[in-house]
């Protein structure tokens, strides 16, 4: 059973557009998100993330969008620029009373960004 | 500041064998975890250390894979006998805790069992 699901595998943007991916997720009991960027022969790098106490939070042209009521997250990537071509991993963390930091993964999603 | 170490970055092995991956979390950082990707599971946890005590190993998928951290700044993932199905990219990722759930990722190591 998938609690972090992310439902599309790839997506295509132009570069200079936004490229928005999409998160869900199962487990009410969750609360704290990130995002990680991964390429190719590379470990995932953190890129941002969200507390539940939060619905936005932005970092230059990263931004993640949280719906806590309809268990949605979001990364908004404006302008997105070739090198942000990449594999895309949405993260949960909090179901464990706060004494686990153990992370949850979605399965990714393939972002290109054509010049 | 050196990010995590894992070694080798590539190993191919017969089945039957045994293979040990090593990791070297950044330094400071108390937590360390195991994962490993596979295209149809993804990316899920094994086991978590906090301070070299494992917190929670209840992704380890048999006895055959045992993972130690006999001190602070060096841990190994164990598979004995090995067997086609382990064939994965296996990551270690430390952070720092309690107080963040940023995980710093190694760059893998790819196994392949025949």
């Amino acid at each position: 059973d998938q609690q972090v699901k992310q439902n599309s595998p790839s997506l295509s943007v132009q570069e200079g557009r936004i490229s928005i991916l999409n998160c869900d997720y199962t487990n009410s009991m969750f609360d704290y998100f990130l995002w990680y960027k991964k390429y190719p022969a590379e470990g995932p790098t953190f890129l941002i993330s969200i507390s539940s106490i939060k619905d936005k939070n932005e970092d230059g042209r990263f931004t993640v969008f949280l719906n806590k009521s309809a268990k949605h997250l979001s990364l908004h990537i404006v302008p997105s620029q070739p090198g942000d071509s990449a594999v895309y991993f949405c993260a949960a963390s909090g179901d464990s009373g706060g004494s686990n930091y153990k992370l949850t993964f979605g399965k990714g999603t393939l972002l290109t960004v054509n010049p | 500041d050196a990010g995590v170490i894992q070694s080798p970055r590539h190993e191919v092995t017969e089945m039957g064998q045994e293979v040990t991956l090593r990791c070297k979390p950044i330094s400071g950082h108390n937590s360390l975890f195991w994962y490993r990707q596979t295209m149809m599971r993804g990316l899920e946890l094994l086991i978590y250390f906090n301070n070299n005590v494992p917190i929670d190993d209840s992704g380890m998928p048999e006895d055959r894979f045992s993972a130690k951290m006999p001190n602070a700044s060096f841990s190994t993932l164990k598979i004995q006998p090995s067997e086609p199905r382990d064939s994965a990219v296996y990551f270690c990722a430390s952070s720092r805790t309690p107080g963040s759930y940023e995980q710093y990722f190694g760059p893998g190591t790819r196994l392949t069992v025949t």
